[in-house]
């Protein structure tokens, strides 16, 4: 059972390249979740989706994108990345997609922006 | 907007019980989640409370308070495994859970 997985591991990226950080799971859940976690602030919401073909802002999505085209994959794009892009990102699903509902989450990727 | 408080870090001996509180306020409120993190992994759910009062799992036990915008996460006969970060979060009911910073938890022998 893999549940989600996440690509690459860690990358180290020179500032005003494109990203993509990619985002698999294999149970089925119909809400997927983006998060950037920097030391002192916690988890912070980048972009999320409730069901394949919709896709919301969260608390932090300027310089990022998403797009949800089938039910297990979730892409996040940095289309110009910049050094504060610097984070461990992890992608998240959920059964439901309804607040109560219990976020399962991915090994993270390590991003480096020099 | 959500504004939640949680303790940067706690130590303990093993065997021993620790509290972590989290204080939250919310425009809206529709349950508390609790996760541990271990260093350089991920989030694991642990517990979720919507009522008030104790749900207990094991070693671990969750409380709520809704009125007063409280809850903890209550470690007992601590283990060395049990080190790593626990993480607060709240939803209001729009899809979006609101993390705290964590809580770094050190077991000591």
């Amino acid at each position: 059972i893999a549940g989600i997985t996440q690509a690459p591991t860690s990358q180290i990226l020179a500032a005003g390249r494109r990203m993509t950080l990619r985002c698999t799971q294999d149970m089925r859940h119909n809400a997927m979740y983006w998060y950037r976690q920097d030391l002192g602030l916690g988890l912070r919401l980048i972009h999320y989706s409730n069901t394949a073909g919709t896709t919301g802002k969260g608390e932090v999505p300027d310089g990022y994108s998403v797009s949800r085209a089938n039910t297990d994959d979730f892409p996040l794009t940095l289309a110009s990345a910049v050094p504060s892009q610097t984070s461990v990102y992890f992608c998240a699903s959920s059964d439901r997609g309804d607040s109560t509902d219990t976020q399962y989450f991915g090994p993270g990727t390590r991003l480096t922006v020099l | 907007g959500q504004n939640i408080d949680q303790p940067t870090e706690m130590t303990a001996t093993e065997g021993a019980i620790v509290q972590i509180n989290c204080t939250y306020q919310t425009s809206g409120f529709n349950g508390l989640f609790w996760y541990q993190q271990h260093a350089g992994e991920a989030p694991t759910f642990l517990s979720y409370n919507v009522l008030d009062g104790l749900e207990e799992k094991g070693r671990f036990s969750s409380f709520l308070s809704r009125s007063k915008g409280y809850s903890y996460l209550l470690l007992k006969e601590l283990q060395m495994k049990d080190s790593a970060s626990y993480l607060c979060a709240v939803t209001n009911g729009d899809y979006k859970l609101s993390f705290g910073a964590g809580t770094t938890v050190t077991v000591r022998a």
